[in-house]
């Protein structure tokens, strides 16, 4: 089945600073992928997706690039924010196309 | 209001003691899906359901059962919990695109722990 890897598990960063999050997948079909954001004691929520027929998506500061070829898809955040502190999941649908398997987390912690 | 609801939000209960935790959308979607949360483990699925009578295991599956008799109730048995299914679950739905889930929608979390 899939494998979804996420790095690094920990990310702290000064306010105004990027942010980036890397996650592997290992199923070359896999055709969505999705990026949830969960803050301290709250459900996930989606916060962004891109699907395979393309390679960059942005919304306002949050982008997502995905590389097919190298099987791994990427989060950038720019102009950090206190509010951005939370962990972050990725997730890649699979072949089959009928589950999401998730990454284990980032925990991002945004320094005043 | 579109919402996926969760009850109970908190059970702690003892081992061998079968218990269900009830998930309920109000948004007619099809996908439906059980998920726990351990640290540095991420989101692991349990079970899923594409539609109603249509159910299938996740990656982790063993010591729970499901059903989906209705579209919009999908609860999540333990027939005899272990300290080991201490964890939290949340319940989501997605519409089905292409037969598959999209962007999933969440409960609130039932945080469980069995002594």
């Amino acid at each position: 089945g899939e494998n979804v890897e996420q790095h690094p598990s920990t990310l702290s960063v000064q306010e105004g600073d990027s942010a980036v999050i890397k996650c592997t997948y290992s199923d070359s079909a896999s055709n969505y992928f999705p990026w949830y954001k969960q803050e301290l004691g709250k459900r996930p929520q989606l916060i962004i997706d891109i699907r395979s027929n393309v390679g960059e998506k942005k919304d306002q500061r949050i982008a997502v690039t995905l590389n097919k070829t190298a099987k791994h898809f990427s989060l950038h955040i720019t102009e950090t924010q206190p509010e951005d502190s939370a962990v972050y999941f990725c997730a890649a649908k699979g072949a089959a196309g009928n589950k999401l398997t998730f990454g284990g987390g980032t925990r991002v912690l945004v320094k005043p | 209001e579109a919402q996926v609801t969760q009850n109970p939000r908190y059970l702690i209960t003892v081992t061998g003691k079968k218990l269900t935790v009830t998930c309920s959308q109000n948004m007619n979607h099809e996908y439906m899906s059980w998920y726990r949360q351990d640290p540095g483990l991420g989101l692991r699925q349990i079970y899923y359901s594409m539609n109603v009578e249509v159910t299938d295991k996740g990656d982790v599956p063993e010591g729970y059962k499901v059903s989906r008799k209705e579209k919009r109730n999908f609860p999540l048995i333990l027939e005899s919990p272990s300290p080991n299914q201490t964890s939290l679950y949340f319940c989501a739905s997605s519409p089905a695109l292409a037969g598959g889930p999209n962007e999933q929608f969440f409960g609130p979390g039932t945080r469980l722990t069995v002594l």
